[in-house]
């Protein structure tokens, strides 16, 4: 599985933009990428993917570089409540794309 | 929707038993996959089923092994319980399993003493 590198934590203050980074050098062409948070005490979370394109939900932004080896996954007011382990993640398709290969991620902190 | 339902949320063994641990995915969804995370290792992937059928596991050992029922419910056994797999055990569902969002449940932790 291509792998995935990630800062092992990030501070933000709250109510201001965070950027996580995530390099992925040894991405293939037909790789996703999926963005997951874990918060304390739960099971992940997904948050976002893509493939190519930028793309936009209701909790975040994923901006992919053109080259697509990295990408930034970015929140656009942080909460207390975005606290979490955030986690990238390559899927490839077909019978590869069954499961996840989580790394440490990144440990976000949230200042109040 | 209910969420992924996992049971228990706690569980102590000792040493040599086994264990079952219960997965109940969200309605409709026919893809159940298992994790284990430990501090030491992160978040591993266990095995994945869909239609009552395993299509992908992972590196660990025969001990571990698992099903699904034709209602998607899945369960996962331990035999021969050591103390390295006290874990967080997480179950995810989705649809099909294949590049679609994972939906979590909340996970059985396992001590073994």
């Amino acid at each position: 599985d291509a792998k995935t590198t990630q800062p092992n934590s990030m501070e933000s203050n709250e109510e201001e933009p965070v950027h996580l980074p995530c390099n992925h050098s040894t991405i293939s062409g037909t790789d996703y990428i999926h963005w997951y948070r874990q918060l304390p005490s739960q099971g992940p979370e997904y948050v976002i993917h893509g493939l190519t394109s930028n793309v936009n939900n209701r909790m975040a932004s994923l901006a992919i570089a053109e080259d697509r080896k990295s990408s930034t996954l970015i929140l656009h007011r942080a909460t207390l409540r975005d606290a979490a382990v955030y986690y990238c993640i390559l899927r490839a398709s077909g019978a590869g794309s069954y499961q996840l290969t989580f790394g440490k991620g990144t440990k976000l902190s949230v200042i109040p | 929707k209910a969420g992924v339902t996992q049971t228990p949320r706690y569980l102590i063994k000792t040493r040599g038993q086994q264990v079952t641990l219960s997965c109940s995915p969200i309605s409709g969804h026919r893809s159940v996959s298992w994790y284990q995370q430990t501090p030491g290792q992160g978040l591993q992937f266990l095995f994945e089923y869909f239609s009552e059928t395993q299509r992908n596991k992972g590196n660990f050992p025969g001990r571990f092994s698992g099903r699904q029922f034709s209602n998607s419910r899945s369960e996962m056994n331990v035999s021969t319980l050591e103390l390295g797999d006290s874990a967080l055990y997480l179950c995810a569902s989705s649809l099909m399993g294949t590049n679609e969002k994972l939906f979590f449940g909340s996970g059985t932790q396992l001590s073994v003493l």
